[in-house]
């Protein structure tokens, strides 16, 4: 498959703080971007996504950034709570082929109180 | 709120055995997928399912694997003959069409133990 990957395993935050996910990602061709929370024992639910042609969009408290020129994309979610530690994955596809994602090996966030 | 539902949560079988897992996707969906995760490791796509058909699978979907929707709302993953390394959680993902969005709407799962 295609090589979407997290540089950081592990994050923990204290409550309040700003949380920043990276990811970076290996095919130039991917167009389009989603970034999922996974809860233990859950299956992955979905955040926000992202689109080649635009490099930020916002969400409740949470920022996807996308910078193409050097294949990575971000998440951050403002003023962390308690109910975000989960793990986070990004998954790419191209544009429009939603049949196929390509998850990255996930980062798991810890927000401690 | 609507829901993919999943049975069962979690099944243990001895390699070689046949096993199937079976999902509910979302009434109004006509996107089904399988996607497997090895315990500690990234989600994996195995299968797309789209009108009666598989749309797209991984190299992973190999003949050992089937899917089958018997009727207007289960959607199956059939795993012929086990082997140790099919242990992992599987989820199944509907999408509904025209959405113009990648959403995936991910049951819980079902854990398969091989021993």
């Amino acid at each position: 498959g295609e090589n979407v990957g997290l540089h950081l395993p592990t994050l923990s935050v204290q409550e309040g703080d700003n949380s920043i996910i990276n990811c970076a990602y290996s095919n130039s061709a991917s167009d389009y971007f989603i970034w999922y929370k996974q809860e233990s024992g859950k299956g992955p639910q979905f955040i926000i996504d992202i689109r080649s042609n635009m490099d930020k969009r916002q969400g409740q408290r949470v920022t996807v950034l996308l910078n193409k020129t050097v294949k990575h994309l971000s998440l951050q979610i403002a003023a962390t709570q308690p109910g975000d530690s989960a793990v986070y994955f990004c998954a790419e596809s191209p544009l429009y082929n939603f049949n196929k994602f390509y998850f990255g090996s996930g980062t798991k966030l810890n927000v401690k109180p | 709120e609507p829901e993919v539902t999943q049975t069962p949560s979690h099944q243990v079988t001895q390699m070689g055995q046949e096993v199937i897992l079976r999902c509910v996707p979302i009434s109004n969906h006509l996107y089904f997928y399988w996607y497997r995760q090895i315990l500690g490791q990234k989600v994996e796509f195995l299968v797309s399912f789209y009108n009666n058909e598989i749309s797209e699978k991984s190299e992973i979907f190999d003949d050992q694997f089937s899917v089958e929707r018997p009727d207007g709302s289960n959607f199956t993953l059939k795993i012929r003959s086990t082997k140790l390394e099919d242990s992992a959680m599987y989820f199944c993902a509907s999408s509904a069409v025209g959405a113009n969005t990648g959403e995936l709407f991910f049951g819980e799962g079902s854990r398969l133990t091989v021993l």
